[in-house]
């Protein structure tokens, strides 16, 4: 499968820990998305980012939640001291152009997050 | 606030009729418009797009129809099938360096029915 790879796909955890998400991008993609859908919303961006770069965070939240695209591995969604809110499916895109491309995003399955 | 406005939130047809399905959107800046296609526990899939110096994008039997001072875009799949039941994404976005930031709507859930 070339397509993007997350993992994992469900993830529960109780108020209070940590929550680590893991995107592999499409091979050759060197471009990566994450947006996140909150119950019965639409897809809302959070962070657009190149390797060991953040190219464009205003989507994220202030506190809590950070982001990586280091030279070797796969991106890193990390939300620390996870609350109820952040229950929502965190889904990964990637693009083989950056700002250039039409916004045709190849998106991975997503991964569900579920706090108790 | 809702730029991108889905108002339909389902919409059921019979398999080899038309299904129409709507979208709304409030900032005009927005000049690049797409539909993305979502099966259950998969992620959305990129179905069609049509810029806004266009009115009208055909792809096989998907339709894309743009009306920018109505600020509306409305997808046709003719003829429908049953494969063709899922969440259908509307997502809007800006030129000028920023257009990963797609902005989607709710979506709407069709269901073709044999």
């Amino acid at each position: 499968n070339a397509g993007v790879m997350q993992n994992p796909r469900h993830l529960v955890r109780r108020r209070g820990q940590e929550a680590r998400l893991r995107c592999s991008p499409v091979k050759g993609h060197s471009h990566v998305y994450w947006y996140r859908q909150l119950p019965e919303e639409g897809l809302k961006f959070m962070v657009y980012l190149q390797k060991e770069n953040i190219i464009d965070e205003s989507g994220m939240p202030k506190e809590r939640f950070s982001a990586e695209f280091p030279k070797e591995g796969p991106s890193i969604l990390r939300i620390q001291q996870v609350v109820r809110g952040d229950s929502a499916a965190y889904f990964c895109a990637s693009s083989q152009r950056g700002t250039q491309n039409t916004g045709e995003l190849f998106f991975g399955e997503g991964s569900r997050l579920t706090v108790l | 606030d809702q730029q991108v406005k889905q108002n339909s939130p389902s919409l059921s047809v019979q398999e080899g009729r038309i299904s129409i399905l709507n979208c709304d959107y409030t900032n005009s800046m927005f000049d690049y418009f797409l539909w993305y296609k979502k099966y259950p526990a998969e992620g959305p899939t990129f179905l069609i797009s049509i810029s806004s110096i266009k009115d009208k994008n055909e792809d096989g039997r998907f339709t894309v129809f743009l009306n920018k001072s109505a600020k509306h875009l409305s997808l046709h799949i003719v003829p429908s099938q049953p494969g063709d039941s899922a969440v259908y994404f509307c997502a809007a976005s800006l030129s000028g360096g920023s257009n990963y930031k797609l902005t989607f709507g709710k979506g709407t859930l069709l269901t073709v029915n044999p």
